[in-house]
């Protein structure tokens, strides 16, 4: 049972343009979201988050966007850049607090490449 | 410099033996997490952990254990039990409270068991 899906198992943009990965969910508890990013050999890097009350969040390049009614969410990159090929992984939390804190579910990861 | 350590990289163990996968971490975090990771799909959290001697099973618990005597440390053993013990193994810590999503990982132990 899936409940964070990246239907995408991989992208491929040209530098300068916009790179939009996409993650859908199945459970209406989730109500916080993550993107991680992760580079081979390491560990998964937070990248950005965004709770249900909003619909959207901006970091510099990075903006996710939040659809509760469709159960669908994105990171959007742009200007894209040759240092952001990496996986990206998707993660969701109830965020019903208690021993719930910071149990994330994720999604099986969009491998990004940027070519310059 | 503050991070998470996980030793060792490689790991290699023959069937029916238990393994311990190290976890330490410097950042003064409360929480502490395992995770595994195979080919095709997302993290999957067995174990995790809010506090030092208190651990509550993720969602794929069966056949591993863990323990939580210091702050620090949280290691993982991965037992006889557990059916397929090859991975890529991924541990990581986090703040308490509301700050506990933005999770920081370690660099990955990957086990293979022949």
């Amino acid at each position: 049972d899936q409940q964070v899906k990246q239907n995408s198992p991989s992208l491929s943009v040209q530098e300068g343009r916009i790179s939009i990965l996409n993650c859908d969910y199945t459970n209406s508890m989730f109500d916080y979201f993550l993107w991680y990013k992760k580079y081979p050999a390491e560990g998964p890097t937070f990248l950005i988050s965004i709770s249900s009350i909003k619909d959207k969040n901006e970091d510099g390049r990075f903006t996710v966007f939040l659809n509760k009614s469709a159960k669908h969410l994105s990171l959007h990159i742009v200007p894209s850049q040759p240092g952001d090929s990496a996986v990206y992984f998707c993660a969701a939390s109830p965020n019903a607090g208690g021993t719930s804190y910071g149990k994330l579910t994720f999604g099986q990861g969009t491998i990004l490449t940027v070519h310059p | 410099d503050g991070g998470i350590t996980q030793s060792p990289k490689y790991l290699f163990r023959k069937e029916g033996q238990n393994v311990t996968l190290s976890c330490e971490q410097n950042l003064n975090h409360d929480a502490m997490y395992w995770y595994r990771q195979d080919p095709g799909q997302g993290l999957r959290l067995i174990y995790y952990s809010q506090i030092v001697n208190d651990f509550q099973k993720g969602d794929i618990a069966e056949g591993y254990s863990v323990s939580r005597e210091k702050k620090e440390s949280f290691p993982l053993t991965v037992t006889s039990a557990q059916k397929n013990p090859t991975a890529f193994y991924l541990c990581a810590s986090s703040i308490q409270g509301r700050g506990s999503y933005e999770q920081y990982f370690g660099p990955g132990t990957r086990l293979t068991v022949t």
